[in-house]
Order: structure tokens, then C-alpha cells, then sequence
């Protein structure tokens, strides 16, 4: 285990439903991220946390909503999403923000959109 | 654009055989390079991360190479096991504080 945990592990909703994803970390990092990957592509980094501050949101649709109420836990809600939202979206955490400090990541929500 | 590209998208080799997996990058300048291992249903696992002055290093069974003036690397793995059958990942980290991830290649190891 890498010492972050994701909840629901798997989760099909519809177009019109509201849910949330769940992420926590055991580890006393203070950078948490949400990522999502689509198959065959590239890990698509969404949004960024520094000491409960989101730092960075890359042209994330407003249908896709963060939240961190500290630096252990990070929410993803989500609302009227679309099909090809459809991916595994993964959570990580490091020490501190950016690319120098080694990323631990979550096992991932598999999303479907129906 | 920075962009990472790995090769090949997927193989499938025998148990205890050995392969190499490429990630070219035009990420530049760059601060490391790391190699991640992704298992099916699981969140992507450091193997090795090296800084543009290294050349190589091992993780057990796992060898990185990289070639920071040809700007490739290459993740060996030696004497195949099943549980080597996963998505290998290579991520480089720019001088931008950018992330970039390459696309994976998926490695099936067969008995």
C-alpha cells in the first residue's frame, strides 16, 4: 500500500446524478493532486493542493468540483457529467508541490458515465 | 509542446525473457526522469527516478538508462516474471515544474 487510500473504488452514474470521490493520505504530505487517466492516454493532471490551497487548475470543465478541507483529505465532486468524462481518476501526494518530490499515488475510482 | 513518447504501446513476452522499453522526451531542460509501474485496477508505483547527470539505475530486476543528449531512456527488465505484467509509465519532470507522462506501454508476461 502506498499509504493513500481512494473511495469508491468503482462508480457508474448518470448524466444528471451528483457524487463525490473520496482521497486521504496517511503520509503527512502536504501536495495533494487529482489526475485523470483515459486508455491508451497520457495522465491528465487536473488540479493541484498545497496546505489545503488549490495552486493549479488545468481548464478543468466547472463540472468537476475539488475540495480540500485539510491537507489529508481531497474531495472530487462531480455533477451532469458527460460520457466521455468516463476514466480512472487517480489521486496522489507529495512532501511538497511539484515535480521534484516523489508523488504516491492512490489505487483510483473507476468512473463510468452512462 | 513538451511531450513524452514511449514504445512499444504494448508487448507480450515469456516468462523469465528479457525486454526493453523506450521513452523518448523533448522535455527540455528537464530536472529527472522516473519510470512508474502500474498494475491493472492500481495507482501507478515508482520504479526509479534519475536527474539528468545519471545514466543508469536498477530497482531489483528493473535497469533505467537515460541519455540526457539524445534525450532517451530505457527501462530494462530482466529474466521476466508474471507479476512483471503491468503498464510502465515514464514521467519527466521539467525545469518548468511541469509533469509530463508519457502514454505507457503495456507488458503481458506469458507462462
Amino acid at each position: 500500500e502506498t499509504g493513500v487510500t481512494q473511495t469508491p473504488r468503482h462508480l457508474v452514474m448518470g448524466m444528471t446524478n451528483k457524487k463525490s470521490l473520496k482521497c486521504e493520505q496517511h503520509l503527512g504530505h502536504n501536495a495533494m493532486y487529482w489526475y485523470k487517466q483515459s486508455a491508451k492516454k497520457p495522465l491528465e493532471l487536473m488540479f493541484v493542493y498545497n496546505f489545503k490551497e488549490q495552486t493549479e487548475n488545468n481548464s478543468v470543465p466547472s463540472r468537476f468540483s475539488p475540495e480540500c478541507p485539510n491537507s489529508s483529505h481531497l474531495f472530487l465532486h462531480l455533477h451532469t457529467l458527460q460520457p466521455e468524462d468516463s476514466a480512472l481518476y487517480l489521486c496522489a501526494s507529495s512532501q511538497e508541490p511539484g515535480g521534484s518530490y516523489e508523488q504516491y499515488f492512490g489505487p483510483g475510482t473507476r468512473l463510468t458515465v452512462t | 509542446k513538451n511531450q513524452v513518447e514511449q514504445s512499444p504501446q504494448s508487448l507480450i513476452i515469456l516468462e523469465g525473457k528479457n525486454c526493453t522499453l523506450q521513452c523518448n522526451y523533448t522535455v527540455s531542460p528537464f530536472s529527472n526522469l522516473r519510470w512508474y509501474k502500474q498494475d491493472t485496477g492500481r495507482g501507478p508505483v515508482s520504479l526509479t527516478i534519475m536527474t539528468f547527470s545519471e545514466n543508469t539505475k536498477s530497482n531489483g530486476r528493473y535497469t533505467a538508462t537515460l541519455d540526457a543528449d539524445t534525450k532517451q531512456s530505457s527501462l530494462h527488465i530482466t529474466a521476466s516474471q508474471l507479476s512483471d505484467s503491468a503498464s510502465y509509465i515514464c514521467v519527466v519532470f521539467g525545469d518548468d515544474y511541469k509533469l509530463s507522462f508519457g502514454a505507457g506501454t503495456t507488458v503481458t508476461v506469458r507462462a
